[in-house]
């Protein structure tokens, strides 16, 4: 099973900021890397796949880069609507799995 | 408009079987390479992939769960059903079903809104 680890797990921005998400395989994944973004009480929502498509709808201060082993999500100017938690997700390999969330919140 | 929904008891007692239906519309289970997952979320905690099926009746699961789920479909009703049999109060969550999106790999989009199932006596 590939292990998804994401960096950091909490990361305080003030809006107007950049921020840097992480996300690391165990393993190759190719670019079959997907980001989601799940605000409180919420489902989780597509925000990016094939490591740097945005889904459609979204915003272009989400941007994805990365292939291999190492990906990230950076978010060009934080809005008060992005704090929320992110997860990657990889589906190059069976099972399917998750990294465990990065919680970006309001410094 | 793409919408799936999920339903099912939201009280479960532990031994007993889980059974969850995803009803969707805005596509068919019927077009090639499209598919239909399941996935968790305990409560505070992380995403957990349990069960995919697709138009071709391919069926997938999570090794650490294919000794106790099935996922079936149903298309005359627009429906995928997941079952969970034995169930422990590890298995509270909130349980997601979510369309397949048709590009290269298993991208989720859209999902439902989500239903909390709780495990205990």
């Amino acid at each position: 099973e590939i292990v998804m680890t994401q960096s950091p797990a909490t990361l305080s921005v003030s809006p107007g900021e950049r921020a840097t998400l992480s996300c690391r395989a165990s393993q190759s994944v190719s670019t079959n890397l997907a980001w989601y973004q799940q605000k409180p009480g919420q489902a989780p929502r597509l925000l990016v796949y094939g490591a740097s498509t945005r889904a459609t709808g979204v915003p272009a201060r989400f941007s994805g880069s990365g292939s291999g082993t190492e990906f990230t999500l950076t978010i060009s100017s934080l809005q008060s609507e992005d704090f929320a938690v992110y997860y990657c997700q990889q589906s190059n390999n069976w099972p399917v799995t998750f990294g465990q969330g990065t919680k970006v919140e309001i410094k | 408009q793409i919408t799936l929904k999920e339903s099912g008891p939201t009280l479960v007692k532990p031994t007993q079987t889980l059974t969850l239906t995803c009803t969707f519309s805005g596509f068919s289970l019927t077009t090639s390479g499209v598919g239909v997952a399941w996935i968790r979320q305990p409560p505070g905690k992380a995403l957990e992939w349990i069960a995919f099926i697709y138009w071709n009746d391919d069926k997938r699961y999570s090794p650490s769960l294919q000794n106790r789920v099935t996922i079936t479909k149903d298309i005359s009703k627009n429906q995928v059903v997941l079952t969970m049999t034995n169930v422990d109060p590890v298995d509270t969550a909130t349980y997601y079903c979510a369309r397949r999106l048709l590009v290269r790999g298993q991208v989720l989009d859209p999902w439902g809104q989500g239903t909390l199932v709780t495990v205990s006596s």
